[in-house]
């Protein structure tokens, strides 16, 4: 089945630094890569849809210059969260639509602290 | 903006009962997926659903589009089964990413 492999599953990164959270789609093109970030106790909340070769789109109240997303090839959707703050402290997931169908594969999810 | 609601949001139950899982959605939708969270984080999609009824060992997905309404049942539960349920739902055309409900914390007791 389709595969998206997301790097890394766990990061601590001092205040003020940046952190990249790579996804890569194993086994199929991903045109379509969304972001979503989870708080504690809380539903899983969209932040941004990248497209392949495009501008991302992002969702009200996500700041686009904080959370940088590339999705320069098919397989590669990375989001960069820079000058990290520990609110920004989460789990990041990122999810790719597999076909027409509207099936969907997520990541492994990344667990970032910020000290 | 679709509204998805899940009840009950914590569940406990003994090994062998049958359990069910409800969400309801605000919104028509392009499909309803119910999804497993295990405790590292990591999510596995079980099903996805436009109508009817989908059945996949001993789970059973089904979705009611005229009520906006989908369940989540599990035959025989089992400690291994104890994990977060979440429903999400994308919305018509499928552009958008999805919307997802807070979850069901699922506990299987021995």
């Amino acid at each position: 089945g389709a595969v998206v492999s997301q790097h890394p599953s766990r990061v601590i990164c001092k205040s003020g630094t940046s952190v990249k959270i790579e996804c890569r789609s194993l086994d199929f093109q991903a045109t379509t890569m969304f972001w979503y970030r989870q708080f504690p106790k809380q539903s899983l909340m969209l932040m941004a849809t990248s497209n392949e070769g495009s501008k991302a789109t992002y969702e009200q109240g996500v700041e686009k210059d904080k959370f940088l997303i590339n999705h320069a090839s098919l397989t590669l959707s990375t989001l960069t969260v820079t000058s990290a703050h520990p609110e920004d402290s989460s789990f990041y997931i990122c999810s790719a639509r597999t076909g027409i169908s509207y099936g969907y594969t997520f990541g492994s999810g990344t667990r970032l602290t910020v000290v | 903006k679709n509204e998805v609601e899940q009840s009950p949001q914590n569940l406990t139950a003994q090994e062998g009962e049958f359990i069910t899982i409800n969400c309801s959605y605000s919104v028509g939708i392009s499909a309803l997926h119910w999804l497993q969270q295990h405790p590292g984080g990591g999510i596995v999609s079980l099903f996805m659903l436009s109508s009817g009824k989908k059945k996949h060992g001993r789970l059973i997905a089904t979705i009611n589009i005229q009520e906006k309404h989908s369940s989540l049942h599990i035959t025989a539960s089992h400690p291994r089964d104890s994990a977060v349920y979440i429903c999400a739902v994308g919305s018509r055309g499928g552009a958008d990413g999805l919307t997802f409900g807070k979850g069901t914390h699922l506990i299987i007791q021995p």
